[in-house]
């Protein structure tokens, strides 16, 4: 049975950096074809895709956040670490860490198993 | 960038067919997935690979996919499909990403 939890602060203040851990049981980061993803979601607004690190320790981020985005693995703890520099109040959200599946080369794949997600308030 | 668009809302009566329709802005479009969120809820993957129904997800949920425009179809819709709907894909330098959402409304 695959979970995943996401776990961090419910509040920072603007330009602090953020740092969620999303702590999974039931696969393994190093099994081929698998990836974590974090996926974040303002009230009453849109999913938003952020970063996805795959098994073979590639990483992908949402172009409009790159440069403020870094995810990590842990595959001995199995945990994977996401870290979003320069928070401002429009980065409050529910923040989602999600199992992945790869189908192509390219990369392109899914999430089959979400955590509940945790809300991230930004405000001084 | 890539994008997905979707229609805001759909409304249907108990047991009418839905459709909610996923544009992908470019070629080649990627394989699609569809998610379900319920209020206060996390997603729950109801279509992956265009058109494939994972295990447990009823059978009135089936996607298609033609050029560049991607439908999830919900036939006999139930009071309990009443929620969001996401669709996602990934574009062809590996950027996953998610249409804006439709709020399936049923009368």
């Amino acid at each position: 049975q695959i979970t995943l939890k996401e776990s961090g602060p419910t509040l920072v203040k603007p330009t602090q950096t953020l740092t969620l851990t999303c702590t999974f049981s039931g696969f393994s980061l190093s099994t081929s074809g698998v990836g974590v993803g974090w996926i974040r979601q303002p009230p009453g607004k849109a999913l938003e895709w952020l970063a996805l690190i795959y098994w073979d320790d590639d990483e992908r981020y949402s172009p409009s956040l790159e440069s403020r985005l870094t995810i990590t693995k842990d595959t001995s703890k199995n945990q994977v670490v996401l870290t979003m520099t320069n928070m401002d109040p429009v980065d409050t959200a529910t923040y989602y860490c999600a199992h992945g599946i790869v189908t192509t080369i390219l990369g392109a794949g899914y999430f089959d198993y979400w955590g509940q997600g945790t809300l991230v308030t930004v405000s001084s | 960038s890539y994008e997905l668009t979707q229609p805001p809302s759909v409304s249907v009566s108990p047991g009418q067919t839905a459709r909610i329709t996923c544009s992908a802005d470019a070629l080649p479009k990627q394989n699609a997935y569809w998610y379900q969120q319920k209020p206060g809820q996390a997603p729950v993957l109801v279509i992956y690979k265009d058109s494939e129904r994972p295990s447990g997800i009823p059978e009135r949920f089936s996607g298609s996919s033609s050029g560049t425009t991607i439908t999830l179809t919900i036939s006999g819709v139930q009071a309990e499909d009443e929620a969001d709907y996401y669709c996602q894909s990934v574009d062809s330098s590996g950027t996953w990403v998610f249409g804006g959402g439709t709020k399936l409304t049923v009368l």
